[in-house]
This record gives structure tokens, sequence and C-alpha cells, in this order.
């Protein structure tokens, strides 16, 4: 059974780093075809894909974002990390991580606010 | 990036009767491999979107036949034969022929 669950602070204060780390279970990322992403959705808002890590480590960045992203992963504990530099009000929403297309996680709230 | 464009915003349907929701898309969502890159998501309220179809047409184990799927290139379209209860939430289209991927704005569909 493949399960994700995204953990990371709820509350951030603009232009601080925002760091969410996505665990899972039932899969491994340690081929090339394997993948972890993460999605977000600002309230009431639709969906913004951020980012992928590939289990050959290869990354690949949504432009809009990019000079703000890094994705890692750590094989041994099944988990990715998304950080997020500079966070602003806007980045404000849910942040999910999913495996391939069909598995998501629940997601996580993470708000920007002074 | 490639722009996914859906219509309507939002349907209000009477439970029993069809429902039919548009995705348009910037360019053609048919890649080298001869494969059309083109999912369905519903998003049900306080839930994370689940894959309904993939691949314009086929449907997931486990999701019911009043969905079906259809179009090509650029125009796609969902339909639900006979809407129920259990069907309301917003459904997105989404393209993953080209990274980044790109979802459609949603389509908030509401029982009457």
């Amino acid at each position: 059974q493949i399960t994700l669950k995204e953990s990371g602070p709820p509350l951030v204060k603009p232009t601080q780093t925002l760091t969410l780390t996505c665990t899972f279970s039932g899969f491994s990322v340690t081929t090339s075809e394997a993948s972890v992403g993460w999605i977000r959705q600002s309230p009431g808002k639709a969906l913004e894909w951020i980012g992928i890590i590939y289990g050959d480590d290869d990354k690949v960045y949504n432009p809009s974002l990019e000079s703000r992203l890094t994705i890692t992963k750590d094989t041994s504990k099944n988990q990715v990390v998304l950080t997020m530099t500079n966070m602003a009000p806007a980045d404000t929403g849910t942040y999910y991580c999913a495996h391939g297309l069909d598995y998501w996680g629940q997601g996580t709230l993470v708000t920007v606010s002074s | 990036d490639v722009v996914m464009t859906q219509t309507p915003v939002s349907l209000s349907v009477t439970p029993g009767q069809p429902a039919s929701i548009s995705c348009k898309s910037s360019q053609s969502l048919l890649h080298s491999d001869g494969k059309t890159y083109l999912y369905w998501y519903l998003q049900k309220p306080g839930q994370p979107p689940q894959l309904l179809i993939y691949e314009v047409s086929t449907r997931l184990a486990g999701v019911p036949d009043r969905f079906s799927g259809s179009g090509s290139g650029t125009d796609f379209t969902l339909k639900i034969s006979r809407v129920e209860a259990e069907d309301l939430g917003v459904y997105y289209c989404m393209q993953s022929v080209q990274l980044p991927l790109t979802f459609g704005g949603g389509t908030k569909v509401e029982i009457k």
C-alpha cells in the first residue's frame, strides 16, 4: 500500500525559508522511473505544480519558482524534502507531495504571515 | 507552459442527469510516443485530488463507468452519464506531455 504524508511548519514569516518533508511508504525512489513530486494549491484556487525528483536524483522545477526551490531525497528514510526560500503571503496554501500522478498525500497547510 | 482552460467554471446538476466538462489545451497533448497525456481529477471537499481518468479515456481501477473521457489534440471532454450525490467536488484536467505539469482552473460540480 502506497502512502505519503507531508509535514512542516503551519506558519512561516515573509522572507523566511520553508522546509517541508514528504514521508512515504510502499515504494522506493531509487530507480530513474520512480519519482516524488510537489504540488500546491492556494486557498480556493487551482493547482500549481512545483517540481519533481526522480530516483536517479534528477530534478525538474517549475520555471516560475525554480530560483527559490530545492528538492532532495533521503532514500534511507523514505523521505523527500522541499525547500522554498523567500516565502511571501502569495505562497500561502496547501502543499501536497505525490508519487506518480495517482498517489497523493493529504496535504499540509502553510500560511505565510508576519 | 501549456495552458489548460476548463469550462464551465461551475455546474449545478440534478441527480440522475448528465454532466459535461470541457478542457482545452494551448498545445497538442499528443506525444511523439503516440499517447495523449491528458488526465482528469476530482477533488472532494477537504481531500487531495483523486485521479479518475488518464491518457484521455482510461478510467482508473474502481472509477465508476458513468465517468468517461474523450477528445484528442487540444480538445477534451469529461462526461458523467448520470450524476450521483457523491460526484460533487471540483474537477480538474491536467497535462503531462510537457513539464511543468499544468492544471485547468477547475469546474465545481454542485448537486441540486
